[in-house]
Order: C-alpha cells, then structure tokens, then sequence
C-alpha cells in the first residue's frame, strides 16, 4: 500500500508571506502528483497537478517535484487569509489507473 | 464549480441500515471514484468505475457497492452500516487521464 505523508500542521504564516507545504511518498513508481486544497466542511478543489521533476508554476503557486527524493511540495507566494484551509497531497494509485492515494492534509492559517 | 453534482447533500441513517448515494460526472467524462473521508483524515479511495466497470478497489469491505450507468453517473450504496461509516463521501470524476475533479460531497451520519 502506497503511504503519503503530510504534516498535519497548523502552519501558520502572516499575510503576504511564503507559505511552503510538503510531502513525501513511500512508492517509487509513482507518476503523478496533486494539490488540492480543502475548505472546512467542503470538497477538495484542485490546485496544481505536476508529473516531471522540476518546478510548476500556475500564479502564486509553484509545485515542485523530485522524484529521487520522492518529496513534493507547494509554495504559496503572498499569502492570503483566503488561503487558510486544508492542502491536500495526491499521488496516483498505480501507473496505468486513477485512484488517489491522499496524505492528511495540512492546515494552513494566514493571519492579516 | 467542477460539473459534479451529487445527492442527496446530508443524510442521517441508523446502524444497521441501508444508504445509497448518487454522483452525476462532468459532461465528457467517463471514468467516476468514490472516497471515503473521516474527521481530519484524507480522503481514502473505495472504488472506481470505468464504462461500467469496476476498475480498481480500495481496502473497503463488500458491503461497500457501486454502479456505473450509461450516462457515466454512479451509485455508492452501503448496506448494514456502522457507526464508523459516518464521514464525507466523495465522488470524483475524470477522463481515462488521471486528472480528477471532485463533488461537493455527501454528509453521512450514522447513528
């Protein structure tokens, strides 16, 4: 059974700082990666998908892969109270199927 | 808002009863999973219908079922449930690409 793993956190950072969330996952065949974020009591929206090594930029967020290391992060650059929520870290199940292996999430609180 | 719909949005069931939840997939997808998410846990995969077909299981006993239709929506139903059935079950859906996008979910409180 493949195992990501997430710091439950709280992290909490002020307004309009960098807030950085990590992962780390257990399978080496692994292919590809998600960030969801969680608002309380509502359903993962998704953020950020990443398949190569590297950085992926989408505005003020930036995933960032390595497989070697088998981490994954997200960097949220200027944070917004509208950003405090849960982040969820993906992975796929197998190489060839859908299914989502999730982490616990990490609670993010940006304070103005 | 993803195209997801699913229904109905809560719903409170004594053990040993029977449920069944409803999920509608985005227009031109045709791959729909299921999860289960308790309290602050993450959410946990159950199954996963392709065209029809179950195409994947997670660790979930047999009274967890589902169903794929025609039109790509999906069935959840769980029969004699447990205390511990109670979360927020997810209903996702894709292309055979891997890129999933969730329901607003439905609320399950077993009693």
């Amino acid at each position: 059974q493949k195992e990501v793993e997430q710091n439950s956190g709280p992290l909490s950072v002020p307004e309009g700082a960098i807030a950085s969330l990590n992962c780390t996952y257990s399978d080496r065949g692994s292919q590809s990666f998600f960030w969801y974020r969680q608002y309380s009591g509502k359903s993962p929206e998704l953020i950020m998908s990443i398949y190569s090594n590297g950085d992926k930029e989408d505005g003020r967020f930036t995933a960032q892969l390595n497989k070697a290391s088998q981490y994954v992060s997200l960097l949220i650059r200027d944070s917004q109270p509208s950003d405090s929520a849960t982040y969820l870290c993906a992975v796929n199940k197998d190489q060839a199927g859908t299914a989502l292996i999730f982490g616990k999430g990490t609670t993010l609180s940006v304070s103005s | 808002e993803t195209g997801v719909t699913q229904s109905p949005t809560h719903l409170i069931k004594t053990r040993g009863q029977q449920v069944t939840l409803r999920c509608s997939s985005q227009s031109g997808h045709n791959t729909v999973s299921w999860y289960q998410q308790a309290l602050g846990q993450g959410p946990q995969f159950i199954f996963q219908y392709y065209r029809e077909e179950e195409n994947g299981r997670g660790n979930f006993p047999p009274r967890f079922s589902g169903l794929q239709f025609p039109n790509y929506s999906s069935e959840l139903n769980v029969n004699a449930l447990e205390l511990d059935d109670s979360a927020l079950y997810l209903c996702a859906s894709s292309t055979s690409t891997d890129t999933q996008y969730f329901g607003p979910g439905t609320r399950l409180t077993v009693l």
